[in-house]
């Protein structure tokens, strides 16, 4: 069965350093995708990141970086220069998509909620 | 130039009454989804569209109905709502082909 696993539920990290936040994943499929969400306090969900399980270069968007181990099953997020701003929940998902067959499957992490203290 | 779009942001509502949340998305993604957030901050997909067909119905009372009228709307209507009910429901669409969701800004509903 697929799964996503996000061992920190909760981190306190000091302004200005990275932090890494753990995701890992458990799935027999060889197509799928990986993606990081934040969720702010206000309550929106906001896009981050995504790779793709065909992807040779890890991604990166500005200050995140996904740091994909295919063969540990790992993809974990890290932002570098951690500011206020990035205090806020963070999911971990992965998307299977298989339109053939008719079958789009997401499933989302628990969640880590970050705080960066000043 | 909101890319998701939902109404109403807050819904509060009686026990047995029905109501519906509306969504739209201007990104031209030909998937759509609902997914429910509960007070722990779990999400959970309810429904995913593609193409204003259902690909994805996990196991959710049939009170709650999805409609799309067309690819850009997704519309949820839930009937005889009950107390568990309350949670945010956020709709989300994404590319049909890879990549990931854009969400909605969230419904919180409120059943009393």
């Amino acid at each position: 069965a697929q799964k996503i696993t996000q061992t920190q539920p909760g981190m306190f990290v000091q302004e200005k350093e990275a932090v890494t936040l753990d995701c890992t994943y458990d799935t027999s499929d060889q197509s799928y995708g990986l993606f990081w969400y934040k969720q702010p306090s206000s309550g929106e969900m906001i896009f981050l990141i995504y790779q793709g399980s065909y992807d040779e270069q890890n991604a990166t968007e500005g200050r995140y970086s996904l740091n994909f181990q295919k063969a540990r099953k790992s993809a974990n997020l890290v932002i570098s220069a951690s500011q206020l701003g990035d205090s806020a929940m963070y999911f971990c998902a992965m998307r299977h998509l298989m339109f053939m067959n008719r079958d789009d499957k997401i499933i989302f992490g628990k969640g880590t909620r970050l705080h960066i203290l000043p | 130039d909101t890319a998701v779009s939902q109404t109403p942001k807050y819904l509060v509502t009686q026990m047995g009454n029905d109501k519906s949340i509306k969504c739209e998305q201007n990104l031209g993604h030909d998937t759509m989804y609902w997914y429910k957030q509960d007070s722990k901050k779990f999400l959970k997909i309810m429904f995913s569209y593609n193409n204003k067909e259902l690909i994805i119905n996990e196991t959710v009372p049939n009170r709650f109905s999805p409609k799309s009228p067309d690819k850009a709307h997704l519309n949820l209507h839930i009937n005889s709502l009950e107390l568990g009910d309350s949670a945010v429901y956020f709709c989300a669409s994404s590319s049909s082909t890879a990549g990931g969701q854009y969400f909605g800004p969230g419904t919180r509903l409120t059943v009393l």
